[in-house]
This record gives structure tokens, sequence and C-alpha cells, in this order.
């Protein structure tokens, strides 16, 4: 099956500055790549996502690459504020094989002021 | 308008007991499927449902189950619950067609298995 690892487990930036999750899958046949925002006490929030046929998106602050020949792909957050603090989860799937995410295994970012 | 809604909030229960935990898709969602969250496991797929139907299954014992209703809602069950099973357990709603829309979650049901 599908196994995403996802790399650091843990981010501290100071605010303003970027800040860059990775991961890879192993299932060439994933093409949906949705990124979750999960703060505490709430469930996981979807926050951006990316399609096997693009290989770059941008929402405001935020954007996500794939190198599908890598089986690799990242999320961008520039000019953090404190309140991008949280866990962030990038996820792996095949439309063909149904609605079943794999995860990764999150990234703790902390933002200080 | 409303977002996922899962019932109760917080469990506590004895080891042996059995659970059942409750969903409520967004309105016009006939996707529901479950997830496991640990700190050990990070988050895991359970199952999936659309239609009424099991569309997709995790890697769990035949203690997890769940079913969906005509109206889209949801329930899973715990039987003969471990120590093991203390976790938050996530509902998540689609609109069902796989890698075309995203998930919502819910906030999810703390389990605490005693």
């Amino acid at each position: 099956g599908e196994n995403v690892e996802q790399h650091p487990s843990t981010l501290s930036v100071q605010e303003g500055d970027s800040a860059v999750i990775k991961c890879t899958y192993s299932d060439s046949a994933s093409n949906y790549f949705p990124w979750y925002k999960q703060e505490l006490g709430k469930g996981p929030q979807l926050i951006i996502d990316i399609r096997s046929n693009v290989g770059e998106k941008k929402d405001q602050r935020i954007a996500v690459t794939l190198n599908k020949t890598a089986k690799h792909f990242s999320l961008h957050i520039t000019e953090t504020q404190p309140e991008d603090s949280a866990v962030y989860f990038c996820a792996a799937s095949n439309s063909a094989a149904g609605n079943k995410l794999t995860f990764g295994g999150g990234t703790r970012v902390l933002v200080k002021p | 308008k409303a977002g996922v809604t899962q019932t109760p909030r917080y469990l506590i229960k004895t080891r042996g007991q059995q659970v059942t935990l409750s969903c409520s898709p967004i309105s016009g969602h006939r996707s529901v499927s479950w997830y496991q969250q640990t700190p050990g496991q990070g988050l895991q797929f359970l199952f999936e449902y659309f239609s009424e139907t099991q569309r997709n299954k995790g890697n769990f014992p035949g203690r997890f189950s769940g079913r969906q209703f005509s109206n889209s809602r949801s329930e899973m069950n715990v039987s003969t619950l471990e120590l093991g099973d203390s976790a938050l357990y996530l509902c998540a709603s689609s609109l069902g067609v796989p890698g075309l829309d995203g998930y919502t979650f819910g906030s999810g049901t703390r389990l605490t298995v005693v």
C-alpha cells in the first residue's frame, strides 16, 4: 500500500520567515495530494491540495509543489504569522482506489513572534 | 453552512465494553470516512461509506465496524474495547468524488479506554 513520509517532524521559524515541509510517497499511482492544518482540539482543516496533472499551486501565502518523477511534494508558507502555528499533515491518495487518504506523520510548526 | 458534527466529543469506557460514535456530514455530502488518530500511529484510515455502502476499508480488526444511513449520517462501532483503542476518532465528509473534492473533518470524538 501507499506510504507517506513527512519531514521535519518539528519546525520553529521566526515570524515573517518562510516554512517548508516536505513529503515523499511510494505509490506512483497516487494522484491527489492534500495538505491539512490541525489546531489544538480541532480536526484537520484542508488548506490546499494539488492533483498529479499540476506541478505547482498557490493560494495567497501558501504554495504546494509536486514532483511526480521523484514522488515528492512540498508545502511552502511565506511571511509566517503566529496563527500559522499548528500541526500540518500531508496526504496522498489514488482516486482510482477510492476516497482513502494516507497521511504523513505530521509537522509541528511553531512561529515565534 | 453547518460543518461535520461528531458526537459525543469525549467518552470514557472500560476494557471489554463496546462503543458507538456518531457523525453527521455536511448537508449534501454523500461520503463519510473515519480515521483514528493516535500520537504513535498518526492518522490511520478506518473505512469509507458512500450511499450506505462501504466503499473502502483500512487495516483494522473486525471489532471496528461502521454503517451509513439513508440521510448520510454515519456511525462507527468498536466492540470488546482494548486499552490501545484510546484515540481521537475523526469523521470526514465529502461529496464523494475521489481525488476531486477534499475532505472536511469534524472535531472528533476523544475515546479513552480504562
